[in-house]
């Protein structure tokens, strides 16, 4: 199994609601990863989580809380997002270590709006 | 930044025809990964060659890394309709395997 999946598919909402982006894999992956894309640019990278902890927080503001309860899940919780939060936030998945090249699985990302 | 740049940023070709996509970047690397993503889809990975490596294959798929120069190319051979997509390259730092950078990205539209 290879697949990263995420919910929900799509999220509209407004500026005071509290909502979170879920992700989970099955493939022992030790590190698993945040990222937004906004239209037409590449994916840029909020957070990487490593057995289970925080290791890189790209400066990410702190209306994007991230919690890695176990090694398969992986959330996000927005609050207080801004209609410029609108993109799509894509989970992804890899070996972890300290040595090697690993290969990051993606998964089809949640499409959010905010109004 | 370490984000790579990508040349050119869209590209249109007949089907059955090679498509050849470039990736430059800054700072030394680890390795050199490239993705693929349908519109508005996540990303798939493609093919992955490490900086000590100078050439990979995968089916249709060949790529180059000339670090001497800091660039990549992909190149797909036999193109299908199917492969249009956006083409991604993403380094890996040196000793710093888990983040990777994305580069700016290749449009491709293969005309059926």
């Amino acid at each position: 199994d290879t697949e990263v999946t995420q919910t929900p598919k799509h999220l509209v909402m407004g500026m005071t609601n509290k909502k979170s982006l879920k992700c989970e894999q099955h493939m022992g992956h030790r590190a698993m990863y945040w990222y937004k894309q906004k239209a037409k640019k590449p994916p840029e990278l909020m957070f990487v989580y490593s057995y289970e902890k925080l290791s890189i927080n790209e400066s990410v503001p702190s209306r994007f809380s991230p919690e890695c309860p176990n090694s398969s899940l992986l959330n996000l919780h927005l609050h207080a997002l801004q209609p410029e939060d609108s993109a799509l936030y894509l989970c992804a998945s890899s070996q972890a270590g300290t040595s090697g090249s690993h290969t990051q699985y993606f998964g089809p990302g949640t499409r959010l709006t905010v109004l | 930044s370490q984000q790579g740049e990508e040349d050119p940023q869209a590209l249109s070709i007949q089907e059955g025809e090679n498509a050849t996509m470039n990736c430059s970047y800054k700072t030394s690397i680890n390795n050199l990964q490239w993705y693929r993503q349908n519109s508005g889809r996540g990303l798939v990975h493609l093919i992955l060659i490490r900086s000590n490596e100078r050439e990979k294959h995968s089916g249709r798929l060949r790529v180059t890394l000339d670090t001497s120069k800091k660039s990549s190319s992909l190149l797909i051979t036999a193109s299908r309709a199917a492969d249009t997509a956006s083409y991604f390259c993403a380094t890996g730092l040196l000793g710093g395997y888990q983040k990777v950078t994305f580069g700016t990205g290749t449009k491709l539209q293969v005309i059926p």
